[in-house]
């Protein structure tokens, strides 16, 4: 079973400057999380989707950030402007479904630098 | 307000011997725990959990324990190895599936 796909592994923008992520869940996967993890911290939930409708965006900084879901597959997140306070590592998981027993399964994230 | 704490930032421990890592919650809703492991430059890997209907869950030489009147839990590695070394994330939730993570305990086995 392919895991999830995420891209870039790596990024180094300037502030004020626009990027975008990728993500690609385990086939099937009807759940998927974007979670941002700043150093010396635990992953922080941004956006959930349930398919292609949004379940949870509380902790999502919506002057700058925005996350799509493409037909209940893929998804993207994107910040814009960046702040420097935007530097961490973004994490995708996806689960199966949204019950409690069902463990998400994370990619290996993008580092992103703001300079 | 962090309701999922890690208290240990790192962990030394010898090959052979047990390693116990701990985690303290504050929201009595949570109903759900998990620990994942975490390499550097890797997503984190899903290790084991626990509901809180039970107090202690086993899975080879990985077992969880819940001590819910104190809040508590804590993972149990017997026989550590040098291949447990890495970061140790403890996660909780409350029904569908809104992981809240702890700061994470990095765990290194000594030869």
């Amino acid at each position: 079973e392919a895991g999830v796909a995420q891209s870039p592994r790596y990024k180094i923008i300037e502030k004020r400057q626009s990027v975008a992520f990728w993500c690609n869940p385990i086939s099937g996967h009807a759940t998927l999380y974007w979670y941002q993890q700043i150093l010396g911290q635990g992953p922080k939930l941004l956006i959930q989707f349930q398919n292609n409708g949004v379940v949870d965006d509380s902790q999502l900084p919506k002057d700058r950030f925005s996350a799509e879901r493409l037909k209940g597959v893929d998804s993207t997140l994107k910040i814009q402007p960046a702040k420097l306070e935007d530097s961490a590592v973004y994490l995708c998981a996806s689960s199966p479904g949204a019950r409690s027993n069902q463990p998400q399964h994370f990619g290996d994230g993008t580092r992103l630098s703001i300079l | 307000d962090q309701q999922v704490k890690q208290n240990s930032p790192s962990l030394s421990v010898q090959e052979g011997r047990i390693s116990i890592l701990n985690c303290d919650y504050t929201n009595s809703m949570f109903d759900y725990f998990l620990w994942y492991k975490k390499y550097p430059a890797e997503g984190p890997t899903f290790l084991i959990s626990i509901s809180s209907i039970k107090d202690k869950n086993e899975d080879g030489r990985f077992t969880v324990f819940l001590n819910k009147s104190a809040k508590h839990l804590s993972l149990h590695i017997v026989p550590s190895q040098p291949g447990d070394s890495a970061v140790y994330l403890c996660a909780a939730s409350e029904g569908a599936q809104k992981l809240v993570f702890g700061q994470g305990t990095r765990l290194t086995i000594n030869p």
